[in-house]
């Protein structure tokens, strides 16, 4: 079965330091990944997503990036954080076809001070 | 543009009584539609989707749905509700526009069991 691995579970980072967050995916191939960041609970902002190695779409201008080196991994930075980076952020894969679900990790709750 | 909405911040039900998640979208072309729940600290769980076929949809958890292409809704709805189904609901529609890699999340609507 596929499962999916991100991590740090909670993350607590001074403005101006660097972030990776990571996230891998096991159990399928060529997966389309995503990340997302969720405010105070609620709805969701996609972020970045990709529908193979190298092949990154960012969806707002933002202070962040994201890479993908390897099929089943991908992984969101930033050189230098900002308080408003503050959020909850969800990576998730689906299978290629449109008509199939997302699944999500559990998240990471980012804390910038 | 796809969109979908949830007119529903909260919705408050006694355990045993039905309950009904709202949900309305607007597309171009036939909907992609999809439900999922999230539990505190923790992501999204797929709950169940409609892409063809029967109006009425079953998933999991004992949650069901049902599609209604005149009035281009989408609810979520369980016979009898549980306590332990407090949390936060999200419909979703599939982007069909740039080769559909991209869901379209509603708000969210958060429900409360009450005992």
């Amino acid at each position: 079965s596929q499962t999916i691995h991100q991590w740090p579970a909670t993350l607590v980072q001074p403005v101006g330091s660097p972030l990776s967050l990571e996230c891998t995916v096991e159990g399928t191939s060529n997966p389309n990944l995503y990340w997302y960041r969720q405010a105070a609970g609620r709805g969701l902002q996609l972020l970045f997503y990709s529908v193979g190695i190298g092949q990154i779409s960012s969806e707002v201008p933002q202070n962040l990036s994201a890479s993908r080196p390897q099929d089943r991994q991908f992984i969101l930075s930033s050189k230098k954080l900002l308080l408003s980076d503050s959020g909850f952020y969800l990576c998730a894969w689906s299978a290629g076809q449109t008509n199939q679900p997302q699944h999500f990790g559990d998240g990471t709750r980012l804390s910038i001070l | 543009a796809q969109s979908v909405a949830q007119p529903e911040d909260q919705v408050n039900v006694a355990e045993g009584n039905p309950l009904t998640v709202k949900c309305t979208y607007s597309v171009s072309g036939n909907p992609y539609l999809f439900w999922y729940v999230q539990y505190p600290n923790r992501g999204l769980q797929f709950l169940l989707k409609y892409i063809t076929g029967d109006n009425l949809v079953k998933g999991s958890y004992g949650f069901e749905a049902e599609f209604n292409k005149s009035q281009t809704s989408f609810h979520l709805k369980k016979p009898s509700a549980l306590v332990s189904d407090s949390a936060l609901y999200f419909c979703a529609v599939r982007d069909i526009g740039g080769g559909g890699f991209k869901t379209i999340f509603g708000a969210g609507t958060r429900l409360f069991v009450k005992a």
